[in-house]
C-alpha cells in the first residue's frame, strides 16, 4: 500500500524567501506524481504534474523534481508572496489508477 | 463555467439521517471519483467510476452509495448518517494523467 509523506506539516517564511516542501513516498513504482495547491475551503488546484519518466518540471516561480528510486519529490517555489499561502499536497498515481495523497504541507508567506 | 461542481457546498445534518451530495462535470471526461478528506487533511479516495460504470471500490462502509445515472454525474447517497461521517467530500474527474478536482462539499453531522 502506497503511503506518502510530506515533511514538514506546516512553514511560515518571509516574503521573497523560497520554499522547499518535501515529499516522500513508499512504493516507487508509480506512475506520475501531482503537486496541488488548496485553499482555506476551496478545492484542489493543479499546479505541476511529472510523470515517472521525468526528472522534473517546472511552471513559472514552480519547479518540481522527482527521484524515483528514492521515493521523494521536492517542490520548489521561488521568491514567494503573500499569495503562495495555501496547503500544498502531493499525490502519487499508481497504475492501478489510484491517487494516494500526503496531508499537506500548509505554507504562510508574511508580508 | 465551472469544470467540476458539487452540491451542495455545506451540509449540516443529525446522526441517522440520509443525505446527498451531487456532483456534475462539463469536461467531458470518462472517469469521475469521490474523495473523502478528514480533519486531519489526509485525502483518500472512495470510488471510482468510468463511463458510469464503477471501476474503485475502497474499503468504504455500505451506508456509502454511489450512484452515475450518466457520464457527467456522479452523486454520493449516504445513509444513516454516523458522527464520522464529518468531512469534507471531493468529487474529481480525470483525463490523461491528471485530476480535476470540484469545491468540495462539507458535510457536519451533529
Amino acid at each position: 500500500k502506497q503511503e506518502v509523506t510530506q515533511i514538514p506539516a506546516a512553514l511560515s517564511v518571509p516574503e521573497g524567501e523560497n520554499l522547499v516542501l518535501n515529499c516522500s513516498f513508499t512504493d516507487s513504482a508509480i506512475y506520475n506524481l501531482q503537486w496541488f495547491r488548496q485553499d482555506p475551503g476551496k478545492g484542489l488546484t493543479s499546479l505541476l504534474l511529472i510523470q515517472s519518466s521525468q526528472r522534473e518540471q517546472t511552471s513559472g516561480r514552480l519547479n518540481a523534481s522527482l527521484d524515483k528510486s528514492s521515493g521523494r519529490s521536492t517542490l520548489y517555489i521561488a521568491a514567494s508572496q503573500p499569495g503562495d499561502s495555501a496547503t500544498y499536497l502531493c499525490a502519487v498515481r499508481s497504475f492501478d489508477y489510484k491517487l494516494s495523497f500526503g496531508a499537506g504541507t500548509t505554507v504562510t508567506v508574511r508580508a | 463555467d465551472t469544470a467540476v461542481s458539487q452540491t451542495p457546498k455545506y451540509l449540516v445534518t443529525q446522526m441517522g439521517n440520509d443525505k446527498s451530495i451531487k456532483c456534475e462535470q462539463n469536461l467531458g471526461h470518462d472517469t469521475m471519483y469521490w474523495y473523502k478528506q478528514d480533519s486531519k487533511k489526509f485525502l483518500k479516495i472512495m470510488f471510482s467510476y468510468n463511463n458510469k460504470e464503477l471501476i474503485i471500490n475502497e474499503t468504504v462502509p455500505n451506508r456509502f452509495s454511489p450512484k452515475s445515472p450518466d457520464k457527467a454525474h456522479l452523486n454520493l447517497h449516504i445513509n444513516s448518517l454516523e458522527l464520522g461521517d464529518s468531512a469534507v467530500y471531493f468529487c474529481a474527474t480525470h483525463w490523461g494523467n491528471e485530476q480535476f478536482f470540484g469545491p468540495g462539499t462539507r458535510l457536519t453531522v451533529l
